[in-house]
């Protein structure tokens, strides 16, 4: 059984670009949570996804946002970045909630210059 | 203050010593989760508990709601146990808060 799948690995823009990163979750698994991590604020929740629905969302500004497929297949969108969204991303799937356990994938390792 | 504090901040070992994390946390919770991340980011889940304890190998996990405390021990540690370990709690949503995470390393 395939895991949580997140692409690209790593990431390299440039101050004010825009970046989308990918998470492919477990088949079956509706729910997408995304996570971000830095050195300084260790994890912090993003928002999740259930059923193409945002369900749940985390203190961020606008300029992170996130949508979900069908397919429940999730991408997270980063629009005008500055040096502090540089961080590793990471989702995680679940069956249907944290009521259910989490299957994180391995992350994205963004880099903002 | 954190919501979700653990303790000790970082951990050494020698290999085959029983090891205990521990998180307090200050909220009303639905559910705790133990979570490992090595070097590289990937993070793993170890434990989802709401009540009581569970064993999986090597690894054991209790909590204790009225106390709003739980533990992680590791018996007879190996080197490749060295990882950061995380506890987070979730409440009445899927919004998980995170401690700031314990960083063991295992000498043999």
């Amino acid at each position: 059984k395939a895991g949580v799948t997140q692409t690209p690995r790593y990431l390299i823009k440039t101050r004010g670009q825009q970046v989308t990163l990918s998470c492919s979750p477990i088949s079956g698994h509706r729910s997408v949570s995304w996570y971000q991590q830095t050195p300084g604020q260790g994890l912090q929740f993003l928002f999740e996804y259930f059923s193409e629905t945002q369900r749940n969302k985390g203190n961020f500004p606008g300029r992170f946002s996130g949508r979900q497929f069908s397919n429940s297949r999730s991408e997270m969108n980063v629009s005008t970045l500055e040096l502090g969204d540089s961080a590793l991303y990471l989702c995680a799937s679940s069956s249907s909630g944290q009521a259910y356990g989490y299957t994180f994938g391995s992350g994205t390792r963004l880099t903002v210059v | 203050k954190n919501e979700v504090e653990q303790s000790p901040q970082n951990l050494t070992a020698q290999e085959g010593e029983f090891i205990t994390i521990n998180c307090s946390y200050s909220v009303g919770i639905s559910a705790l989760h133990w979570l490992q991340q090595h070097p590289g980011g990937g993070i793993v889940s170890l434990f989802m508990l709401s009540s009581g304890k569970k064993k999986h190998g090597r690894l054991i996990a209790t909590i204790n709601i009225q106390e709003k405390h739980s533990s992680l021990h590791i018996t007879a540690s190996h080197p490749r146990d060295s990882a950061v370990y995380i506890c987070a709690v979730g409440r009445n949503t899927d919004k998980l808060i995170f401690g700031t995470g314990t960083r063991l390393q295992v000498f043999p």
